[in-house]
Order: C-alpha cells, then sequence, then structure tokens
C-alpha cells in the first residue's frame, strides 16, 4: 500500500485568506487526484494530474503535482465558505486508489 | 436520478441481522467500486467490478460480500457485523479506457451504517 500523508488535518481560516495544503509520499505515483468532500455526501473529483511539474487551475483552486511524482499541493486564493468540506487527495493504480486522510477546511465569514 | 445514487441513506443493524447495500450507476460506466469510510482513517477500498467482474478484492472479511448483477446495479450483502464495521460506505463508478492513465471516479452519497 501506498501512503499518502496530509497535511494539515484540520485548517480554519477567515473567508478572504489565502492557504495552502499538502499531500506528500515516499512512493512515486502515475497520477494523483484530488477531491472535495462535503458533509452527509461522497467525495466529488476537483482535479487530476499526470505529469511531474504540472500545475493546474479551477478558478480560485490551483494544484500542483511535484517533480519526482511524490507529492502534490492545493492551494485556494481569496477562500469563501463555499470552500469549506474535506480535502481528499488519492494516488496508485487507477483501480487501488489510495487515499490520504484529508484535510477538513472551514472557512468562516 | 442522475450520476451515483445509494439506498438506504442511513442503516442501524444488530450483529446477528442481515441486510443489503444498493447502489445504482445513471453514468453509462463500466467500473464499480466499494469504499469505507471510517473517522480518522482514510478511506478504503473493498472490492472493485469491471464489466460485471469482480477485479480487486482488499483483504475483506466475509461477512461483506458483494454482487453485481449488471454494470449499472452493486450491492453490497451484509451479515453477522461487528460493531467496528461502523461507517460510511461509498459507492463509485468510472469508465475505465485501456489507454488512458486515470480514471474519474464519481461517488453517491453514502450509506451510515452502525452496528449495534
Amino acid at each position: 500500500t501506498q501512503l499518502l500523508e496530509q497535511s494539515p488535518q484540520f485548517l480554519s481560516i477567515q473567508e478572504g485568506e489565502n492557504l495552502t495544503v499538502y499531500c506528500n509520499s515516499s512512493s512515486v505515483f502515475s497520477s494523483l487526484q484530488w477531491y472535495r468532500q462535503e458533509p452527509g455526501e461522497g467525495p466529488v473529483l476537483l482535479v487530476t494530474v499526470v505529469t511531474g511539474g504540472e500545475v493546474k487551475k479551477l478558478k480560485r483552486l490551483t494544484f500542483q503535482f511535484g517533480d519526482a511524482r511524490k507529492d502534490s499541493s492545493l492551494h485556494i486564493t481569496a477562500a469563501q465558505p463555499g470552500d469549506t468540506g474535506l480535502y481528499l487527495c488519492a494516488g496508485g493504480p487507477m483501480r487501488a486508489l489510495n487515499f490520504g486522510k484529508g484535510t477538513s477546511l472551514l472557512v468562516t465569514p | 436520478e442522475t450520476g451515483v445514487t445509494q439506498t438506504p441513506r442511513h442503516l442501524v443493524m444488530g450483529m446477528t441481522n442481515k441486510k443489503s447495500l444498493k447502489c445504482e450507476q445513471h453514468l453509462g460506466h463500466n467500473a464499480m467500486y466499494w469504499y469505507k469510510q471510517s473517522a480518522k482513517k482514510p478511506l478504503e477500498l473493498m472490492f472493485v467490478y469491471n464489466f460485471k467482474e469482480q477485479t480487486e478484492n482488499n483483504s475483506v472479511p466475509s461477512r461483506f460480500s458483494p454482487e453485481c448483477p449488471n454494470s449499472s446495479h452493486l450491492f453490497l450483502h451484509l451479515h453477522t457485523l461487528q460493531p467496528e464495521d461502523s461507517a460510511l460506505y461509498l459507492c463509485a463508478s468510472s469508465q475505465e479506457y485501456r489507454d488512458r492513465e486515470a480514471y474519474e471516479q464519481y461517488f453517491g452519497p453514502g450509506t451510515r451504517l452502525t452496528v449495534t
């Protein structure tokens, strides 16, 4: 099993602030995905990165895949209350995805 | 109905009961998955079905029994569960391609299971 460590575990910020969450592993992944899960719902895919050094943007969210394909980061600019949720990273063979424990983000008005 | 649906949304069962969880995907995908999500633990993959055939079984106890009658439906049959089996059980589906590196997984809302 390829372990994925996510940090921080919890993050509470005010609306308008910027933040970065991290996903790290000692293993190399062919691809890595980020999901957001809201209370009472299943995870929703945000992005898939497949190339080392790749940067993808989704509105105020910026995702980066490390050059060595062992780590990834998610940066949120000007966070909004609607960004609140559990952010999960997942990597590995697609039929056997390994998930991190997630970063629980709370954005207060 | 759209996306991936799961029923029931909440289930309370005793250790001697037998129950089943149902998942249905309306996306035309060819692969379906069962995951277990417990507090303070990463999402755990339990079973994978591709074209109705089970392709992964991550050492799941036999008290969990999956069934995939067709590519749109997936069941998880439960019997003689333990209190530590209480968790959120998530179903997901994806479209697998031979020449693609990554598959997008679409999750249902989950069934919150409590074993008493």
